[in-house]
């Protein structure tokens, strides 16, 4: 069965410091998959999806960025974090349709 | 572009008894996919149901079942014989057939009384 691993669970990092959260998929090959963040325990939005290897799209301007270097490693970034960019960060892959996430990464920017 | 309107920001239930949580759509593509999310205070996303636009039967898992009605644009996801275990953040969401992109509702949050 497929499962997904993203880490860590929580992090607590002070603004302009960098970021780095990662996230893999066992159990499929070629999956899609996204980042999603989740603000004050409401809606997710939509950060980044990617359906490949190198193959990254941005759904929402912002001070992030997002990599897969491999099949199934997708990674979020930041250069220098923004008080802003605190939240809970999930993780999610989809075949067709649906998706299945992660426990989710909390970040506090201090 | 699509969007999800869930309208009931908080419910509650008692224990053993049915509620209904609504939700209606909006998209312009012919095919698509509707979900119900669950959340629990440990805030994994829980898939909880999955509805094929195509598919005039309404989906039903176990204690849970949804009111699909596609020219109202309505998805609604009915709880039978709730249980503590149920209280949680539900979400409404829906995702087209390219890349499983979904966009999310706002969000309903259910108590279970006991």
């Amino acid at each position: 069965s497929q499962t997904i691993h993203q880490w860590p669970a929580t992090l607590v990092q002070p603004v302009g410091s960098p970021l780095s959260l990662e996230c893999t998929v066992e159990g499929t090959s070629n999956p899609n998959l996204y980042w999603y963040r989740q603000a004050a325990g409401r809606g997710l939005q939509l950060l980044f999806y990617s359906v490949g290897i190198g193959q990254i799209s941005s759904e929402v301007p912002q001070n992030l960025s997002a990599s897969r270097p491999q099949d199934r490693q997708f990674i979020l970034s930041s250069k220098k974090l923004l008080l802003s960019d605190s939240g809970f960060y999930l993780c999610a892959w989809s075949v067709r349709g649906g998706a299945f996430f992660g426990q989710g990464t909390r970040l506090t920017v201090v | 572009a699509q969007t999800v309107t869930q309208s009931q920001p908080e419910m509650s239930v008692q224990e053993a008894e049915t509620v209904t949580l609504s939700c209606t759509y909006d998209t312009s593509e012919s095919d698509y996919y509707l979900f119900w999310y669950k959340q629990p205070p440990s805030r994994q996303m829980i898939l909880v149901i999955r509805q094929e636009a195509y598919k005039q039967q309404n989906a039903t898992e176990n204690r849970f079942s949804v009111n699909f009605q596609k020219a109202a644009k309505s998805f609604s996801l009915k709880i039978s014989d709730s249980q503590l275990g149920d209280a949680a953040m539900y979400f409404c969401s829906i995702g087209g057939t390219s890349y499983g992109k979904l966009t999310f509702g706002q969000g309903t949050i259910l108590t279970v009384h006991p």
